[in-house]
This record gives structure tokens, C-alpha cells and sequence, in this order.
């Protein structure tokens, strides 16, 4: 069993739509979640970072953790075309750096 | 401020070749972390450099190693290189004290 499960996707929605990611854990003492966001031929790029459960907002972007469920969501309000893109969770049992990613799910908006 | 930087962005080898991948962390960054980017196995954690020390390291052999310098940059090298290393390789840096990870635009390598 891996670690870190995510759906591949793809996922297709209209412009403007709520979109949901999730990932589900198996490791019980993962502690630091992040959500990354990677265009074709690009490295990731960091979009929310968090250790502790509950809901974290930034913009059109909140980052949710169940620690008791072991899943975590990323939700992004009024999806736009250029969110179109593969996004990976990460997560980690300490603070330094040996995170476990998900395979990523494949977002396309379409306008 | 400047982002993560890696060199070369793109390469071509031949199996049993060696080859040296650079990455610049942003400045300020003491942690320097490698990854491992395919398609079938998505991205997998190679090693980890702090103060010029592997802290952690991932489950690959012993051809993949690395160093880093007392300026925090980082190299990792592969030898002996297998149409298998074929991937994307992506260098992370974040503070000292951890915590969020800030990536590169990667290093392509095919191997023939």
C-alpha cells in the first residue's frame, strides 16, 4: 500500500465551478500537509502548506485536514482555465524534508 | 528574490554514463532536497543536505549521491546511468528550521 493516495483524474469542470482534491494517508504520524500545483513541463509550485487539522484559506484556495479520517482537500472557489493543471499533495511526519507526494491529479477547466 | 535554480535544464545520456545535476536554493535556504520525477511512480524523495550533511535519504542505490557546499548549494550525481533514470529531477530548498518546501523548474534527463 503507498503511503499517500490520490485520484490520477482527470478531472474536467466548467469555468467557474467549486473543484475538490482529495488525498487519503495511511501513516497516522504525518503531521505537515502541503498542496503543490504543476504545469506540463514545469516544477511544482507551492500553494498551501499546513500542520495542524482544520481549514486553512488563502483566496480562491482552502486546504482542509482530517487527521482522524487521515484525508486531506484542497477546495478552489470559481476555478478559472488557467487553474487547468496537475496538483500533488505532500506530507510528512516531521518538519524536515523527506515528504511523501501523491501521483497528482490532472485538473482541466474548461472555458 | 530569486527562486530555486537548477542546471542544466536539460540533458541526453547514454546508458553507463555518468552525469551532475547543480541546484542554487534560495537565499537564506539551508536545506537542500532532491527528487525523483516519472510517470509511473511520481515523485519520489532521494536525499536531504543541511549544514553540508545528508540528514535523510530515500530508498534508491547507491549510483545516486550528493553533496552540498558551505554556501548551501547543492549537486547530486548519478553514475552508471540505466534507461530507467530517465525522469525529471527536482531540487527543493526551505529554511533551516523546515517546513515548506520551494521547488526548481527541474532537470530533464534522458537516458539513451
Amino acid at each position: 500500500q503507498k503511503e499517500v493516495e490520490q485520484d490520477p483524474g482527470p478531472l474536467s469542470v466548467p469555468e467557474g465551478a467549486i473543484v475538490s482534491l482529495n488525498c487519503t494517508y495511511s501513516n497516522s504520524a504525518f503531521q505537515y500537509f502541503m498542496w503543490y500545483r504543476q504545469y506540463s513541463r514545469k516544477g511544482p509550485e507551492l500553494l498551501m502548506y499546513t500542520y495542524s487539522s482544520g481549514n486553512k484559506e488563502d483566496g480562491r484556495f482552502t486546504a482542509q485536514v482530517d487527521k482522524s479520517s487521515k484525508y486531506i482537500s484542497l477546495f478552489i472557489r470559481d476555478s478559472q482555465p488557467s487553474d487547468s493543471a496537475t496538483y500533488l499533495c505532500a506530507m510528512s511526519v516531521y518538519n524536515f524534508n523527506k515528504f511523501y507526494f501523491g501521483s497528482g491529479t490532472k485538473l482541466n477547466v474548461k472555458p | 528574490k530569486a527562486g530555486v535554480t537548477q542546471t542544466p535544464r536539460y540533458l541526453i545520456k547514454t546508458r553507463g554514463q555518468q552525469v551532475t545535476l547543480s541546484c542554487s536554493p534560495i537565499s537564506g535556504h539551508r536545506s537542500v532536497s532532491w527528487y525523483q520525477q516519472t510517470p509511473g511512480q511520481g515523485l519520489q524523495f532521494l536525499f536531504e543536505y543541511f549544514s553540508e550533511t545528508q540528514r535523510n535519504k530515500g530508498n534508491f542505490p547507491g549510483r545516486f549521491s550528493g553533496r552540498q557546499f558551505s554556501n548551501s548549494r547543492s549537486e547530486m550525481n548519478v553514475s552508471t546511468l540505466e534507461l530507467g533514470d530517465s525522469a525529471l529531477y527536482l531540487c527543493a530548498s526551505s529554511r533551516p528550521e523546515g517546513g515548506e518546501l520551494f521547488f526548481g523548474e527541474g532537470s530533464r534527463l534522458t537516458v539513451l
